[in-house]
């Protein structure tokens, strides 16, 4: 069973739209994130949450807001949405000790915005 | 601040050869923590080495790694190249805010 659940694995938007990307974690961590990945570039982090504060934001935009109802939830919604926010969306749990705890990370969320 | 700096954008590799993918970091902070993540097509990025300790070899699925504190550096190796090694390897850091930081990563293609 996945530990890390995002919902929807795939989605296709309209510009200028607003979506929700789902983010629940059965592994009993503190911590959860969100990184996005566009086509040929790296893993870039977004934003970091430990016990459903935020504690890093590295996106400049504020169409992009993390949604935290529940320590194991950390949804992500993104509004006026951009063909340049074409991505795929990860979202990722930690036992939040810092150290040597590392990131366990969900499938994805494939966003298409036409 | 801080970073860390994978050059090899594309590594490409006859099957059988050793495997060395090049990771070197900066930080601030005095405790390091490295990482590499393999992320393959259509999946998850999943953890494959971590360590913290200096000059200490780090191994797992035929992978290995040491971190030396004092260039900076924590390489991947691995003897001999399956074509099952083809995917994208993160380097990565843990920094002084309690984030881990990814490399732009390397793609290994492994050809017959």
């Amino acid at each position: 069973d996945p530990k890390i659940i995002q919902k929807p694995k795939y989605l296709v938007a309209v510009t200028g739209s607003e979506k929700i990307l789902i983010c629940e974690q059965y592994l009993g961590h503190n911590a959860m994130y969100w990184y996005r990945q566009s086509a040929k570039k790296p893993l870039e982090f977004m934003f970091s949450y430990s016990y459903q504060k935020l504690m890093d934001n590295q996106t400049a935009s504020s169409r992009f807001q993390p949604q935290s109802s529940k320590k194991n939830h950390l949804d992500l919604q993104i509004t006026a949405l951009k063909p340049d926010d074409s991505a795929t969306y990860f979202c990722a749990s930690s036992q939040d000790g810092g150290g040597d705890s590392d990131y366990t990370f969900g499938s994805g969320t494939r966003l298409l915005v036409i | 601040g801080d970073s860390v700096t994978q050059k090899e954008g594309l590594v490409t590799l006859t099957e059988g050869l050793p495997v060395m993918l090049n990771c070197t970091y900066q930080t601030i902070y005095s405790n390091a923590f490295l990482f590499w993540y393999v992320h393959y097509l259509n999946e998850s990025p999943r953890l494959l080495l971590k360590s913290s300790t200096d000059n200490k070899r780090t191994e797992h699925q035929g992978f290995h790694a040491t971190l030396h504190k004092s260039s900076s550096s924590f390489h991947l190796q691995k003897s001999s190249a399956q074509l099952s090694d083809s995917a994208l390897y993160y380097c990565a850091l843990r920094n002084s805010n309690n984030r881990i930081f990814f490399g732009d990563g390397t793609q290994l293609v492994v050809k017959p």
